[in-house]
């Protein structure tokens, strides 16, 4: 059965430095990965995916993630952090249908200035 | 282009009422969802619809109906609300083969 996993519930970073928010996943065939971001009493918004093709992939707000097949994982980052990144950050994997995603169970980022 | 427009943003209902949350696209998108969240639990599928004229149970389908009435419109109904439906629901809709989701803005709904 497909399934992700976020290690972390939360992830402290200073403004400036560099962010990893981590993301493990197991499915069987090829993965179709995804990052999302929630920002407080909003609904998700859609940051990148990789389906396919180079393992880093770029996305929104100067985000990327980086694919690594042989350690299962799809960790997003980030070189510079904003205090305006703070936010839930959701991980996805594609399940088993076509229609339906596998969501992570968050994790939170919190930016300090 | 609105979008995924959930109404209401907001309600509150005592144990046993009934209501429909409604959702609408206009982006053309096949598929639509219906997720709910509670805190340190994610995101999880109640029920989907991969076309029109069809929809499916998702993890947890218990307590709640759908209705997908045409494209744009995928309704989920409360026949008979209890305190553990008391959560965050977002509709989402997807290209299908797409994959992304693109999510409404939610709907709060406490339960007492």
């Amino acid at each position: 059965a497909q399934s992700v996993a976020q290690p972390e519930d939360q992830v402290n970073v200073a403004e400036g430095n560099p962010l990893t928010v981590k993301c493990t996943y197991s499915v069987s065939g090829n993965p179709y990965l995804f990052w999302y971001v929630q920002y407080p009493n909003r609904g998700l918004q859609f940051l990148l995916k990789y389906i396919t093709g180079d393992n880093l992939v770029k996305g929104s707000y100067g985000f990327e993630a980086e694919f690594n097949k042989s350690q299962t994982s799809f960790h997003l980052k980030k070189p510079s952090a904003l205090v305006s990144d703070s936010a839930l950050y959701f991980c996805a994997v594609r399940g088993g249908s076509n229609y339906q995603l596998i969501w992570g169970a968050g994790t939170k980022l919190i930016i300090k200035p | 282009n609105a979008g995924v427009t959930q109404t209401p943003k907001f309600q509150v209902l005592k144990t046993g009422q009934s209501m429909t949350l409604q959702c609408a696209q206009d982006m053309n998108h096949n598929s639509m969802y219906w997720y709910r969240q509670d805190p340190g639990m994610g995101l999880r599928l109640i029920y989907y619809s991969a076309s029109e004229g069809t929809t499916d149970k998702g993890e947890v389908p218990n307590g709640y109906n759908v209705s997908r009435l045409n494209k744009r419109e995928f309704s989920l109904r409360l026949e008979s609300a209890a305190p553990s439906q008391t959560s965050v629901y977002f509709c989402a809709s997807a290209l299908t083969r797409q994959y992304e989701q693109y999510f409404g803005p939610g709907t709060r709904l406490t339960v007492t």
